[in-house]
């Protein structure tokens, strides 16, 4: 069974670009994560889907990230206009009701440096 | 607004020794806590989790939880080169899934 899947891997853009990132979960998995993690801390929940509705998205910075997940699979994040301190690993991440608890498998994540 | 504490390490031990990462926690409310292991360059992935006071044994892996203490431990049994990583500890943040991660202890295992 494939993982959840993340692209790109890795992305450079300069200051004030645009980016965008996309996941593809888990078959199955209703609920989607966007995580953001920085060098040497732990991931920070960015926003949360059940299925297509955001139940979670209070530490979205909503000037200038955005997010959607058409029809309850895939996932899109969005970064317009990006600053220097943007750069990090956003990790993208799905679970079902029947998994064990706080049982998230994340992606591989896209790690964006800001130039 | 809750936080979990942990010593960043690097926490070195030799091959076969034990290894105890610990954790701690703000919110005496919190229930539920979780260890995930990254690699380096990798994704997280769940090791154990725990919810009630005591320990929690997973082949060589214990979990261990005290509420009144407000901490949480993991402890490695014959620690190998191959647990070399870095393990976030993870409370529930009260809403399903939305775990609220320390920043890790980078742990090394030396051959």
């Amino acid at each position: 069974e494939a993982g959840v899947v993340q692209s790109p891997r890795y992305k450079i853009i300069e200051k004030k670009q645009p980016v965008a990132f996309w996941c593809n979960p888990i078959s199955g998995h209703n609920t989607l994560y966007w995580y953001l993690q920085n060098l040497g801390q732990g991931p920070e929940l960015l926003i949360r889907y059940e299925n297509e509705e955001a139940v979670d998205d209070s530490q979205l910075p909503k000037d200038r990230f955005s997010a959607e997940r058409l029809k309850g699979v895939d996932s899109t994040l969005k970064i317009q206009p990006a600053e220097l301190g943007d750069s990090a690993v956003y990790l993208c991440a799905s679970s079902f009701g029947g998994g064990a608890p706080g049982e998230l498998f994340f992606g591989e994540g896209s790690r964006l440096t800001v130039l | 607004q809750k936080e979990v504490e942990q010593n960043s390490g690097p926490l070195s031990v030799p091959e076969g020794a034990i290894a105890s990462l610990n954790c701690t926690y703000s919110d005496r409310g919190s229930q539920s806590f979780f260890w995930y292991r990254q690699y380096s360059g990798k994704s997280p992935e769940l090791i154990m989790f725990i919810y009630s006071n005591g320990d929690k044994e997973d082949g060589r892996f214990t979990a261990q939880l005290n509420k009144a203490s407000q901490y949480v431990s993991l402890l490695i049994r014959d620690s190998q080169p191959s647990d070399s990583a870095t393990y976030l500890c993870a409370e529930d943040g009260g809403s399903q899934g939305n775990l609220i991660f320390g920043k890790g202890t980078k742990l090394s295992v030396k051959p």
